[in-house]
């Protein structure tokens, strides 16, 4: 089944050491996102890629970085993670920017102690 | 500013019908989309509006009017499973989705 993969699902990490994020999509979707979502929050778009175009939203912070080596795959490297990093960090896919629904991986939530 | 506004949290029985309302002011529209996230799980796709009126999917229905700025989700026949946060997010004129908050629905026997 065609599908958004993320790992891990769960992830601990000490305070300022840096953590990889993975997403795979085998939807062959153009465009890929990632999300950071507190709880009872709206969901937080930090970057998106159209193809290899990257898109960073003006708030993001510094401290998070993404790669996106091909069409399937995508990263999200947060640098020195802070306590106030720890949330559940999504990745969604969507055929085009302009058509609608966007397909979710089950997340990856993230600790930090 | 966007903004998406839902009510936090609902209760209704199981085998009612339940409507979650949302409004919504954003620089543009391109559609309003209605997901489903169960606690600590992914959002999941609901249904798609684009158009003024009612799309109909099984037991949930979800209503559009652009002039009003205004959407509900209408869930029937409850049941259980349907415990979870419904999402409202718009799509802007950059084709970017903003997200409401989420409405926790709680199902009671």
């Amino acid at each position: 089944d065609a599908m958004v993969i993320q790992n891990p699902r769960y992830q601990v990490t000490q305070f300022g050491k840096p953590v990889t994020l993975s997403c795979s999509q085998t939807l062959n979707h153009n465009v890929m996102y990632w999300y950071q979502q507190k709880s009872s929050q709206a969901p937080k778009l930090l970057f998106h890629y159209y193809d290899k175009d990257f898109n960073n939203e003006a708030d993001t912070p510094d401290n998070f970085q993404s790669r996106r080596p091909n069409t399937s795959f995508c990263f999200l490297d947060i640098r020195s993670p802070g306590l106030g990093d720890a949330a559940m960090y999504l990745c969604a896919t969507s055929r085009e920017r302009e058509k609608g629904s966007q397909y979710f991986g089950p997340g990856t939530r993230l600790t930090v102690l | 500013g966007q903004n998406i506004d839902q009510p936090t949290e609902m209760t209704a029985t199981e085998g009612a019908i339940v409507q979650i309302n949302c409004t919504y002011q954003t620089s543009g529209f391109n559609g309003l989309f209605w997901y489903q996230q169960h606690a600590g799980e992914a959002p999941t796709f609901l249904s798609y509006n684009v158009l003024d009126g009612l799309e109909e999917k099984g037991r949930f229905s979800s209503f559009l009017s652009r002039s009003k700025g205004y959407s509900y989700l209408l869930l029937k026949e409850l049941q259980m499973k349907d415990s979870a946060s419904y999402l409202c997010a718009v799509m802007d004129s950059n084709y970017q989705l903003i997200w409401g908050a989420g409405t926790k629905l709680i199902i009671k026997p």
